[in-house]
Formats: structure tokens, C-alpha cells, sequence
């Protein structure tokens, strides 16, 4: 298995521009979550969705952000307008919801810098 | 809301030592708790899960335990290795699929 998949890896943008990262979740998969992670807040939770059903987006900072998954194998997550503020490493994670342990399985994350 | 916190923020410690990292959380209602690894630049590789009904589990080197009425748990790695240097993570699962993530314990293994 691939594993989850994300792009780009590294993104550097400016200020105002939009910015689309992407997801691959691991096949099989019915839940995949949006993580955002800095230093100064550690990993938050953004957004997870549910059979490509948003469930819970309270973590989404601000409505210059939004998640899509269209179907179960991509997910994407818009920032528009970026700011500087939004520079951090942005994590997708993927787990098989029917199955007991729901273990967590991330991808190697978008490093995001906005200038 | 949940709270994860993980003391200490780093630890160095010589190689072959013995040594244990420790997560605490508030709400004692978990379905289970995860150990990940990280290493600098890199995504999270997950270690351990122990469900709420379990007391611990085991993999190599790495024993997890977990205390749900005290709201604790622990990672012991035996034998430490320069290799084990990375900061490690716990991560709680609560009820609404909520997961929430302690500031991780940045490992230095000295060779």
C-alpha cells in the first residue's frame, strides 16, 4: 500500500494568493481528517469527514479556509486568501472507521510558507 | 473540551538507558490512545494503540500502558538507540471521533 498520499510537499506562495493543498487517502479508507501543525500550537485538528461527508469542521480557523472531498480517494484543502499566519505543515490522515481500533495513518504533510 | 499534555518537553538521555515518556489527559471517556513517532520534517508514524479496555501493549523495544481513571499513559522504550531520536506524540480518540494531541516529547538519544 502507498500509504497516504499528499502535494504538493512544499508550497511557498505570497500573501493573497490561493493555495490548494491535496490528499490521498489510503484505499479502503471511509474517514480522513485535516491537520494543521506549528510550534507555537502543536497538531490541530481541522476538519474530518465521514464516507466523504464532512462531520466536524469547528477546527477550521476561518472561512478563508475550506475542505472538499469529492469522492473516497482525494480530498483537497483550499486556503483563500493566504496569509502569513497560515504558514505551517499541513497534515492529512486516513482511517477505516468500521474497524475496532481506528488507528490513524498519516501522510508526510504539506509544508506551507506564505510570504 | 479534552486536554493532552506531555512532560517533559525534551529529554536527552545516554544511549542504552532505559526510559519512559508520559501523556496525561483530562477526560478519562477515551475509546483509545495512539503513540506516533516523528522525525524532523516528516509525517507521523504511528507506534502503539491501546483500546480503553486494555492495560498495555507491546511492540520490540516499545511498551505502551494506559490508566484511563487517571487519565494516563506512558511509553517505555527499553535499550534506548540513537535511532529512537525523534519527538514522540500521544493522541487520544474521544467520543464524536475527536482526536486530540499532546505537544510531543522531543527525544535526543546520545550515542
Amino acid at each position: 500500500d502507498a500509504g497516504v498520499i499528499q502535494s504538493p510537499r512544499h508550497e511557498v506562495t505570497e500573501m493573497g494568493q490561493e493555495v490548494t493543498l491535496r490528499c490521498k487517502p489510503i484505499s479502503g479508507h471511509n474517514s480522513l481528517f485535516w491537520y494543521r501543525q506549528t510550534m507555537m500550537r502543536g497538531l490541530e485538528l481541522l476538519i474530518y469527514f465521514n464516507n466523504n461527508v464532512p462531520i466536524d469542521d469547528s477546527g477550521m480557523p476561518e472561512d478563508r479556509f475550506s475542505a472538499k472531498m469529492p469522492n473516497a480517494s482525494f480530498s483537497t484543502l483550499k486556503i483563500q486568501p493566504s496569509e502569513p499566519r497560515d504558514s505551517a505543515v499541513y497534515f492529512c490522515a486516513s482511517t477505516r472507521r468500521d474497524l475496532s481500533s481506528y488507528e490513524q495513518y498519516f501522510g508526510p504533510g504539506t509544508r506551507l510558507t506564505v510570504t | 473540551k479534552q486536554e493532552v499534555t506531555q512532560i517533559p518537553a525534551a529529554l536527552s538521555v545516554p544511549e542504552g538507558e532505559n526510559l519512559v515518556l508520559n501523556c496525561s489527559f483530562t477526560d478519562s471517556a477515551i475509546y483509545n490512545l495512539q503513540w506516533f513517532r516523528q522525525d524532523p520534517g516528516k509525517g507521523l508514524t504511528s507506534l502503539l494503540l491501546i483500546q480503553s479496555s486494555q492495560r498495555e501493549q507491546t511492540s520490540g523495544r516499545l511498551n505502551a500502558s494506559l490508566d484511563k481513571s487517571s487519565g494516563r499513559s506512558t511509553l517505555y522504550i527499553a535499550a534506548s538507540q540513537p535511532g529512537d531520536s525523534a519527538t514522540y506524540l500521544c493522541a487520544v480518540r474521544s467520543p464524536g471521533n475527536q482526536f486530540y494531541f499532546g505537544t510531543g516529547t522531543s527525544l535526543t538519544v546520545i550515542p
